[in-house]
């Protein structure tokens, strides 16, 4: 596709359900990296693929969240046992030259 | 760490007022320094950007101006439109390249009054 898609697009959650969220990121970009915005907030850094690899994964906010990208394209984050506190919108971008946000996946946990 | 100050908003103008908002940032080396904007439903997008100091960036008659000495990189526009009500976010990464994650600001919500 021409841009960043993520799905899906809002998801509601009860404490404690595992949750997956997927991008595909613009085809032959070899960076991703998924961000966390709170409400009110700016976006927060969580990982970061090139390719395959998981080079960074400093941002995440703890062993509940996972993220993969097994072929190097399509990434899935995983969060296990949401909590409250992980409700926010969940951004993935793709980069060559600069980076290309996806429109996001709103995850509320209730 | 890095960091990235914005000043506190909302913001609200008048059609055809100067746009200035203010961002400071925090950085060891020599980051690259950007404005991002979030119109109403849509996702994030790159605005301008500057990746040296004293370097202008500059994009739909918004400008900002790299200043080492102050670490600031203030967005301005000498007059706004209705279309440009959005939310700003001013952000820096360490270094120039498709690898680099970037440290954003809080954001600020701009309203462009008729």
């Amino acid at each position: 596709g021409a841009g960043v898609s993520q799905s899906p697009r809002y998801k509601v959650a009860k404490r404690g359900q595992d949750v997956a969220l997927r991008c595909d990121p613009i085809s032959g970009h070899v960076s991703l990296f998924w961000y966390q915005q709170a409400l009110g907030q700016g976006p927060e850094f969580l990982t970061y693929f090139q390719n395959e690899a998981q080079l960074d994964k400093s941002g995440l906010p703890s062993d509940r969240f996972f993220a993969e990208r097994p072929e190097g394209s399509v990434s899935t984050l995983k969060i296990q046992r949401t909590q409250q506190e992980d409700s926010a919108v969940y951004l993935c971008a793709s980069s060559g030259k600069g980076q290309f946000f996806g429109p996001g996946t709103r995850l509320t946990v209730l | 760490g890095n960091s990235v100050t914005q000043m506190e908003g909302p913001v609200t103008l008048s059609e055809e007022a100067f746009l200035t908002i203010n961002c400071t940032y925090t950085a060891t080396g020599y980051p690259s320094l950007f404005w991002y904007v979030q119109y109403p439903g849509e996702g994030l997008q790159l605005l301008l950007k500057a990746t040296k100091a004293d370097d202008k960036g500059s994009n739909k008659g918004f400008e900002a101006t790299y200043r080492k000495e102050t670490t600031s990189f203030h967005l301005e526009k000498g007059s706004v439109q209705v279309s440009d009500s959005a939310v700003y976010f001013c952000a820096l990464s360490p270094y120039t390249g498709a690898n680099s994650k970037l440290t954003f600001g809080k954001g600020i919500t701009l309203s462009v009054r008729p």
